[in-house]
C-alpha cells in the first residue's frame, strides 16, 4: 500500500521569497507522483506531476518539483511567490500497476502569502 | 473541452434525512468517475470509483452509496445522513490509467446538523 506525508501543514511566507512544500511517499512498488493545488472553496486542478525521465518537473505557475528516488521524495518549489499562490497544495501517488487511476492524497499544506 | 458539473454547491441538512449529490461530466466519452471527501486536515479521502456504468467500486465502508446511471453521471447518496457525513465532497474524472491527469468539479460544501 501506497501513502504520502506532507509534513508541513501551514507554511506562511512572505510575498516574492522563495519556498518549498514538502513531500515523502512510502510504497512497495513504482508510483507516478503529482502536485495539485487548490484555491479556498474551488476545487483541486494539476500543477505537475511525474512519470518518467528528468526528475526536474517543471507545471503552471512558475512552480517545479523534484524527484528524488533514494529519499522517496518530491518536494515542490517556487523561487519567488506571489498573493495569488495563497492556496492549500496536495502531494498524490498512483501504482504503475493500478488500472484505475486512483490516487493516494497527503493531508495537505496551506501556503500563506503575506505581502 | 471538457467541463465538470457538481450540485448543488451546498447543502444543509438534518441528521437522518437522505442525500443526492450529482456530478455530470461533458465533453468526453467512459470517463473513469471518483468521489472524494474532503474534511478539515484529513486531506482527501476516495468513497467511490467507477470506470463504467454501473460500476461501482467503494474504498470505504460507510453509510453512503454511489450510482452511475448514466456515463457521464455520478450520483453520491445517503439514506440517512449522519453528522459525521459533513465536508467537502468532490467529484473528478480521468481518462483512465494511472498516468492519467484528475479533473475535479467545483465541490459541494455539505453541512449535517
Amino acid at each position: 500500500a501506497q501513502s504520502v506525508t506532507q509534513l508541513d501543514s501551514q507554511v506562511p511566507v512572505f510575498e516574492e521569497a522563495p519556498v518549498e512544500l514538502r513531500c515523502n511517499y512510502s510504497s512497495s512498488v513504482s508510483v507516478y507522483l503529482f502536485w495539485y493545488v487548490q484555491y479556498p472553496n474551488q476545487g483541486l486542478q494539476l500543477l505537475l506531476k511525474y512519470l518518467s525521465g528528468s526528475t526536474l518537473v517543471k507545471g503552471i505557475n512558475g512552480f517545479e518539483a523534484e524527484f528524488n528516488k533514494s529519499q522517496t521524495s518530491f518536494h515542490l518549489r517556487k523561487p519567488s511567490v506571489h498573493i495569488s499562490d495563497t492556496a492549500e497544495y496536495f502531494c498524490a501517488v498512483s501504482d504503475l500497476r493500478g488500472s484505475q487511476g486512483n490516487l493516494i492524497f497527503g493531508k495537505g499544506t496551506k501556503l500563506s502569502v503575506k505581502p | 473541452s471538457q467541463t465538470i458539473h457538481q450540485w448543488p454547491a451546498t447543502l444543509v441538512q438534518p441528521v437522518g434525512s437522505p442525500l443526492s449529490l450529482e456530478c455530470t461530466v461533458e465533453g468526453t466519452s467512459n470517463p473513469n468517475l471518483y468521489w472524494y471527501r474532503q474534511a478539515a486536515g484529513r486531506g482527501l479521502q476516495l468513497l467511490f470509483y467507477s470506470v463504467g456504468i454501473g460500476q461501482i467500486s467503494s474504498e470505504v465502508p460507510q453509510n453512503l452509496s454511489a450510482s452511475r446511471p448514466q456515463d457521464r453521471q455520478f450520483i453520491l447518496s445517503s439514506k440517512k445522513l449522519l453528522l459525521s457525513d459533513s465536508g467537502f465532497y468532490l467529484c473528478a474524472w480521468s481518462r483512465g490509467g494511472p498516468a492519467e491527469t484528475q479533473y475535479f468539479g467545483p465541490g459541494t460544501r455539505l453541512l449535517v446538523l
